[in-house]
């Protein structure tokens, strides 16, 4: 079983270029995060959604765009990357309910040039 | 606003004894918690999870305890091994909401 998984793994962009992350789960699970990890703040949440179509913000989202035409994607995008942007990026998944933990991807490191 | 904070960003301790993490949460209005563990490269996963209603989780070596009235949770791990060298987050979640909000981490290095 695939679970979660995250493309590319490792990415290095310039100033002011669009790139794009891929999130894919198996598990038709209705929610998907995207997190990015940076050193003294942990996990920060970018962006959420609930379901296919249903889309919402996190602390962290100026700059980021999302999309979720299917409930097994959940693509981010760049709009054009900055410095700050560099970053390692995880994705996560969860049924929902009180008892479910997200489950993460592998992440993808990305580096801004 | 860190409404999640892991004050130690490292520990060590020595294979075979107590490891005890610590985390304190401002926001009163957490009802579930939980501790992910997260080696190098590879994406966080899950460990333990405590209910608000409880104040005690155990699974294997691992036991999670939450102090509501200091808003305060511990995760120990006894008897530690070489394999529990990790970063540690614990994460919070408001009722009704699969956000969670995630503390900054800390290191655990167990010394053989």
């Amino acid at each position: 079983d695939a679970g979660i998984t995250q493309s590319p793994r490792y990415k290095i962009t310039e100033t002011g270029r669009q790139v794009t992350l891929m999130c894919h789960q198996t598990w038709s699970h209705s929610y998907m995060f995207w997190y990015r990890q940076d050193l003294g703040h942990g996990l920060r949440l970018i962006y959420y959604s609930a379901a296919a179509d249903i889309t919402d913000k996190g602390e962290v989202s100026d700059g980021y765009v999302v999309s979720r035409s299917k409930t097994e994607n959940f693509p981010l995008t760049l709009e054009s990357a900055t410095r700050s942007q560099t970053s390692v990026y995880f994705c996560a998944s969860t049924k929902g309910g009180l008892a479910y933990e997200q489950y993460f991807g592998p992440g993808t490191r990305l580096t801004v040039t | 606003d860190q409404q999640v904070k892991q004050n130690s960003p490292s520990l060590s301790v020595q294979e075979g004894r107590i490891s005890i993490l610590n985390c304190d949460y401002t926001n009163s209005m957490f009802d579930y918690f939980l501790w992910y563990k997260k080696y190098p490269a590879e994406g966080p996963t899950f460990l333990i999870s405590i209910s608000s209603i409880k104040d005690k989780n155990e699974d294997g070596r691992f036991t999670v305890f939450l102090n509501k009235s200091a808003k305060h949770l511990s995760l120990h791990i006894v008897p530690s091994q070489p394999g529990d060298s990790a970063v540690y987050f614990c994460a919070a979640r408001r009722p009704g909401n699969e956000k969670l909000t995630f503390g900054t981490g800390t290191r655990l290095t167990i010394i053989p």
